[in-house]
């Protein structure tokens, strides 16, 4: 099993260009996420999915918009990117059960910078 | 504001030593849950803690959890250089999402 895989990996953008990081998920995770991480900042959420065509705002949503037309899949796009958006980004999926959050299983990360 | 805040910031231990994170979160949970992160990594589970619970251990972790002072820590035991890492702890408050705190640098000597 891959797990989750996100695509791509690296990427360099100018101010103002658009992009979108991939999500897939081989588990048939129900829950999906999109966190991003700073230095000394932790992990802050972005985006969530808690099921196909599902989507809500976490912490941090401004600029940033996300689709989950396929459950395997959850999209985060930036359309007009900023050097404020210069970040690691994460994804995560998980079970979730009762309505509580179980394990989260993540990603290796996707590097953006916005010059 | 983060919910939940970890401490110390960072550690540095030798080898064989136990090395113990602290953190605090701000409003009630279903559970608590502890992450690594190798450097360069996406993070990985260590263990989850409901809120019924107080104590529970994996291999050489140990985790806490005190809801009337809303804290958690995580104990590892016996540590190894392969424990060097950043650890984050998460809280699940109903809300389907986990918040993260900011994490503890441990760096193990050989």
């Amino acid at each position: 099993n891959a797990g989750v895989t996100q695509t791509p990996k690296f990427r360099v953008l100018k101010t103002g260009q658009s992009m979108t990081l991939l999500c897939a998920q081989d588990m048939n995770h129900e829950y999906m996420y999109w966190y991003r991480q700073d230095p000394g900042m932790g992990l802050r959420l972005i985006h969530y999915s808690v099921g196909e065509g599902t989507t809500a705002k976490g912490e941090v949503p401004d600029g940033y918009n996300v689709s989950r037309l396929k459950k395997q899949n959850f999209l985060l796009g930036l359309e007009s990117a900023a050097p404020s958006q210069t970040s690691v980004y994460f994804c995560a999926s998980g079970q979730g059960a009762n309505l509580a959050t179980g394990e989260l299983f993540f990603g290796e990360g996707s590097r953006l910078t916005v010059l | 504001s983060q919910q939940g805040e970890e401490d110390p910031q960072a550690l540095s231990i030798q080898e064989g030593e136990n090395a113990t994170m602290n953190c605090s979160y701000k409003t009630s949970i279903n559970n608590l849950q502890w992450y690594r992160q190798n450097s360069g990594r996406g993070l990985v589970h260590l263990i989850l803690i409901r809120s019924n619970e107080r104590e529970k251990h994996s291999g050489r972790l140990r985790v806490t959890l005190d809801t009337s002072k809303k804290s958690s820590s995580l104990l590892i035991t016996a540590s190894r250089a392969a424990d060097t890492a950043s650890y984050f702890c998460a809280t699940d408050t109903g809300r389907r999402a986990l918040t993260f705190g900011s994490g503890t640098r441990l760096q193990v000597q050989p």
